[in-house]
């Protein structure tokens, strides 16, 4: 059974850092893209980041561009997401899923997510 | 990169058939067959239903289905049930190589 199971979330004041980490089981880690995607309370689903299965292509949104940067350890299976000088406008819950497992550009599987606030 | 556009919300009875509408452009939607649909109930993670527009995952039933004309994407649910009520979101490739996801639609099941 595929499980993702996301950890790091907390309150952090603003312009401060924050690391989440996702540990992934049931499936070949180091085969899949992995992807982490945020919600914001009462909000949409927002596309954050995503990162190939050997590291080599790695793509973020606009909004976190320079500040957050995401990172896997294949013999860990685990997947990473640095968040620096976070703002409030990045609290939400941030999930991490896999993409590619069915079929081609979707997120396939995805953890039950952690959530960030940023406040002073 | 915009989100994509969804109806805020739709409604139907139990047995009836809705659709939701997902509309980009032509560096999203209309470029590329990667569009995905996700179902999410209050306090839960989102759930994949479809994918490469009209895929069903293993699991998921065929009262759900997918479609696209040009830019605009759609869902379909059939036979409508108590348990589809829920927030249902697109999701796109881009050709900036990103990913970009609908408002959302609230779906009430009358």
């Amino acid at each position: 059974e595929v499980q993702l199971v996301e950890s790091g979330g907390g309150l952090v004041k603003p312009g401060g850092s924050l690391r989440l980490s996702c540990a992934a089981s049931g499936f070949t880690f180091s085969s899949y893209s992995m992807n982490w995607v945020r919600q914001a309370p009462g909000k949409g689903l927002e596309w954050v980041s995503s990162i190939s299965s050997s590291s080599s292509y790695i793509y973020y949104a606009d909004s976190v561009k320079g500040r957050f940067t995401i990172s896997r350890d294949n013999a860990k299976n685990s997947l990473y997401l640095q968040m620096n000088s976070l703002r409030a406008e990045d609290t939400a819950v941030y999930y991490c899923a896999i993409r590619d497992y069915y079929g081609s550009g979707s997120f396939d599987y995805w953890g039950q997510g952690t959530l960030v606030t940023v406040s002073s | 990169q915009s989100a994509l556009t969804q109806p805020a919300s739709v409604s139907g009875s139990p047995g009836q058939s809705i659709t939701i509408s997902c509309t980009g452009t032509s560096s999203d939607v209309g470029g590329y067959n990667y569009v995905s649909w996700y179902q999410q109930h209050p306090g839960k993670a989102p759930k994949l239903m479809i994918y490469e527009v009209s895929n069903r995952p293993s699991g998921v039933s065929n009262r759900f289905s997918g479609s696209k004309s040009g830019n605009t994407a759609s869902l379909t649910i059939s036979g409508l049930q108590a348990e589809d009520e829920a927030d249902y979101y697109c999701s796109s490739y881009t050709s900036s190589s990103t990913w970009v996801f609908g408002g959302g639609t609230k779906l009430t099941v009358l």
